[in-house]
């Protein structure tokens, strides 16, 4: 098994655009969530998924979007991207009754110059 | 409002010596609280969990609600426990997990 994956592991953009970042956990997990690492500081919950709906939501501007298809891959998008955006994406999955225990992929970069 | 505060971000202590990662915790509700490591160049993966009561790796932490604390322990720090440790939360009526800022332990030689 290989894990959590997420792609692309680096990006770079520009204020202004649009990225999106994807997710595949790990086979027979449905439940993904996102976080956003900005450096120095912990993980910051951003989406919950599982079964394809939202289950939960932190304090993220609505330019942030995420969705999650039916193999329970997962995309998160974020729009009119800012400097200050900048950061390591983790995407974690979980398994349902796995007792809340998330397997964290290795993460995107995002640069936003 | 900050839901889980870890008051050190470095802890340096040498081998053999007893280490405590502290974590304080801000929900009045009941709390599911967790200890995840990041090795270097390794993804973060879960250390241990309150529920479980267990100890991983020789590392302990205890609910403590009246401190509403979780501090990690240690009696005997090894090299090989040098890492990025976060405390973290879940709010199961939210469905929200909640992290630490994280505290870099150094176990020197």
């Amino acid at each position: 098994d290989a894990g959590v994956t997420q792609s692309p592991t680096h990006l770079i953009k520009t204020r202004g655009q649009h990225v999106t970042l994807r997710c595949s956990p790990i086979s027979g997990h449905k439940s993904v969530s996102w976080y956003q690492q900005v450096l120095g500081q912990g993980p910051q919950f951003i989406f919950q998924y599982y079964e394809k709906e939202e289950r939960g939501r932190g304090n993220f501007p609505d330019r942030f979007s995420a969705r999650q298809f039916p193999n329970y891959s997962s995309e998160l998008n974020v729009n009119a991207l800012l400097l200050g955006d900048s950061a390591l994406y983790l995407c974690a999955s979980r398994s349902v009754g796995s007792k809340n225990i998330q397997y964290f992929g290795a993460g995107t970069r995002l640069s936003v110059l | 409002a900050q839901r889980v505060t870890q008051p050190e971000k470095l802890l340096s202590v040498f081998k053999g010596a007893p280490v405590e990662l502290k974590c304080n915790y801000s929900y009045s509700g009941s709390p599911e609280l967790f200890w995840y490591v990041q090795y270097s160049r390794q993804r973060l993966q879960l250390l241990l969990r309150h529920i479980s009561r267990e100890s991983i790796k020789g590392f302990t932490a205890d609910l403590n609600k009246g401190e509403t604390s979780f501090h990690l322990k240690k009696p005997f720090a090894q090299e090989e426990d040098s890492a990025m440790y976060y405390c973290a939360l879940i709010i199961h009526n939210f469905n929200k997990f909640y992290f630490g800022s994280g505290t870099k332990l150094n176990v020197k030689p």
